[in-house]
């Protein structure tokens, strides 16, 4: 999840295929994070979160994983499709009610 | 639910202008943030709302911003006198249990 400036990481994928966006977070005392997506033109939509006390979450078409030991979260998104594109990024909260965002990952998904 | 709703949608002003940003949270949130977007810099908080009372404002550029919640469902944010290196999507956020947010359209500002 670090801020990669003017240049987004990009991810493309078949449609019908699974993805797998990664995000490496800093602050070991975070104990919230979340996934957000964001399509063009619009504001970050909530997709999943996710408490240090677990390890993986499941949700529809969408699973969070968590690893606590390398500060590590990934979203996987089974059987992609178009409207899965988009920008998506990560967020943690350790405490004060604020969250800090990744720099997003683009997911572009060809028909 | 209509969401969190922020006016206007676009803002073209020009340098030296006033420029304020509106925004109504969730209906019961009691938890309001305001985020700016750019391309070099991503998602900043700017500043956030407990209860219509500024928490921390500590990601507010300068003194140029501010920002009020006068009451439970309206929130501004305001830019004077605005500057080029303003523009950027800003977006307003709310939440009711401290951690899941959730975000309005933005206002997508250019100042010339």
């Amino acid at each position: 999840g670090e801020s990669v400036g003017l240049h987004l990481p990009t991810l493309s994928v078949q449609e019908g295929d699974n993805s797998i966006i990664n995000c490496a977070y800093s602050n070991s005392a975070s104990d919230y994070f979340i996934w957000y997506k964001q399509e063009s033109g619009k504001g970050p939509q909530f997709i999943i979160d996710i408490r240090s006390n677990m390890d993986k979450r499941q949700g529809q078409r969408v699973t969070v994983l968590l690893n606590k030991t390398v500060k590590h979260l990934s979203l996987q998104i089974a059987a992609t499709q178009p409207g899965d594109s988009a920008v998506y990024f990560c967020a943690e909260e350790a405490g004060g009610n604020m969250l800090t965002f990744g720099g997003g990952t683009r997911l572009m998904v060809k028909p | 639910d209509a969401g969190v709703i922020q006016s206007p949608r676009h803002e073209v002003t020009e340098m030296g202008q006033e420029v304020t940003l509106r925004c109504k949270p969730i209906s019961g949130h009691d938890y309001l943030f305001w985020y700016r977007q750019t391309m070099m810099r991503g998602l900043e908080l700017l500043i956030y709302f407990n209860n219509n009372v500024p928490i921390d404002d500590s990601g507010m550029p300068e003194d140029r911003f501010s920002a009020k919640m006068p009451n439970a469902s309206f929130s501004t944010l305001k830019i004077q006198p605005s500057e080029p290196r303003d523009s950027a999507v800003y977006f307003c956020a709310s939440s009711s249990d401290q951690e899941t947010q959730y975000f309005g359209p933005g206002t997508r500002l250019l100042v010339l």
